[in-house]
């Protein structure tokens, strides 16, 4: 089946640091790709997704690119700020369907 | 326009009881689509409402069940809960058009304790 699995958190880092979030995923065919993010007592928001393979997904500074080689969606920021704390969840869906399949989440602490 | 809601906010139930939880889709949506988060994990999809009908539905067993309203709003049931049931507990409303599966807009959830 399908299933996503990103690296376990917390990461934590300064203010103006550089983030990296690896997001691994196992489907068949070719899923669409998402970062979903999660402020504390909030829903889930969508912060970026790439529809095919080498679609660089971007927003808010944050890029990932779609790597169907290495089967990877890795989220990235140049320069955190604080407001940045937040989880990030990696996700998939399938082409043909609504069903998102979540990875666990990567808790995110930028501290001032 | 008004985003996904969902009531209420926070719900305490004991073993055994049943519980309904409920979601106004955004506007111009026809898709409701459910997910139970346990803390420290991701979501999980329990089911998807789609023209009133259930529309594709995960490990979830059948006391997990739902509605969707002509006004595109849905319920989610859960009877004879058990004490692994406490989570949070997301609705996700968005639009499916022409075959095309459009973004998913989530609502803040309702956070459900078994006791």
């Amino acid at each position: 089946g399908n299933s996503v699995t990103q690296m376990e958190g917390p990461v934590t880092l300064s203010e103006e640091a550089f983030l990296t979030i690896n997001c691994t995923y196992t489907a068949t065919g070719y899923p669409s790709l998402f970062w979903y993010v999660q402020y504390p007592g909030e829903g889930l928001q969508l912060l970026l997704k790439a529809t095919k393979a080498d679609d660089k997904g971007s927003n808010k500074g944050f890029e990932a690119t779609y790597r169907k080689e290495t089967t990877s969606f890795h989220l990235e920021k140049g320069s955190v700020q604080v407001s940045d704390s937040a989880v990030y969840f990696c996700a998939l869906r399938k082409a043909a369907g609504n069903k998102l399949t979540f990875g666990g989440g990567t808790r995110v602490l930028v501290k001032p | 326009e008004t985003g996904v809601t969902q009531s209420p906010t926070h719900l305490i139930k004991t073993r055994g009881q049943q519980v309904t939880l409920r979601c106004s889709s955004q506007s111009g949506h026809n898709t409701v689509s459910w997910y139970q988060q346990a803390l420290g994990q991701g979501p999980q999809f329990i089911f998807q409402y789609y023209r009133e009908e259930e529309n594709g539905r995960g490990n979830f067993p059948p006391r997990f069940s739902g509605l969707q309203f002509p006004n595109y709003s849905s319920e989610l049931n859960v009877n004879a809960l058990e004490l692994d049931d406490s989570a949070l507990y997301l609705c996700a409303s968005s639009l499916i058009a022409g075959g095309s599966y459009n973004e998913q807009f989530f609502g803040p959830g309702t956070r459900l304790t078994v006791l």
